[in-house]
């Protein structure tokens, strides 16, 4: 069946731009997770989404980052006023589970941020 | 706080010769340990959890909380390992990822 998808997979924007990355998880899928991983490291968690409730958003790195997903399938990143360092992979995952355990992730492709 | 640190960024062995990609943790709880693997232009996807103890690929990972580590290891590397290897901690849900340990397996 399909995986996780994400959209757009690359995207340039200038700095001071707004932008909106999108995530379509495995159908039925309960959480959502969304994480940044810059060049050279492993992937940092942003923020968790159980169903539509926003469970935890700790890892957002600054109020210019907003998640959303509205309906508890489809969910959006959108980052505001974007800055150099936010240049990333933006990485979506979703699990069939809630309940705060952990449990196996499956990964979607990516999405690559460039702020030039 | 939680970490995982994976000490090497890369390890280079020749096809047939063991494997052992270190990973050790900082967590107060019980900790779920994870092995994800990103093959060349492939999504991360699982490779092994330590709470299934079981054997993917022929790697194993035994959770040792004496000295906080779960190392990956495989008695015999294939060409086909080769890849990059997160090791993961998983909390209240999330994870939390090392830096990474590209594996390459050399003929």
């Amino acid at each position: 069946g399909a995986g996780v998808s994400q959209s757009p997979r690359y995207k340039v924007a200038k700095r001071g731009q707004d932008v909106a990355l999108r995530c379509d998880p495995i159908s039925g899928h309960v959480s959502l997770f969304w994480y940044q991983q810059a060049l050279g490291q492993g992937p940092e968690f942003l923020t968790y989404f159980q169903n539509e409730a926003q469970l935890d958003k700790s890892g957002l790195p600054s109020d210019r980052f907003f998640a959303e997903r509205p309906e508890g399938s489809v969910s959006t990143l959108k980052i505001q006023r974007t800055q150099q360092e936010d240049s990333a992979v933006y990485l979506c995952a979703s699990s069939p589970f809630g309940g705060g355990g952990s449990q196996e992730q499956y990964f979607g492709p990516g999405t690559r941020l460039t702020v030039t | 706080a939680q970490r995982v640190t994976q000490p090497e960024k890369l390890l280079s062995v020749f096809k047939g010769a063991p494997v052992e990609l270190k990973c050790n943790y900082s967590y107060s709880g019980s900790p779920e340990l994870f092995w994800y693997v990103q093959y060349s232009r492939q999504r991360l996807q699982l490779l092994l959890r330590h709470i299934s103890r079981e054997s993917i690929k022929g790697f194993t990972a035994d959770l040792n909380k004496g000295e906080t580590s779960f190392h990956l290891k495989k008695p015999f590397a294939q060409e086909e390992d080769s890849a990059m290897y997160y090791c993961a901690l998983g909390t209240a849900g999330k994870l939390v990822f090392g830096a990474g340990t590209i594996l390459r397996v050399k003929s």
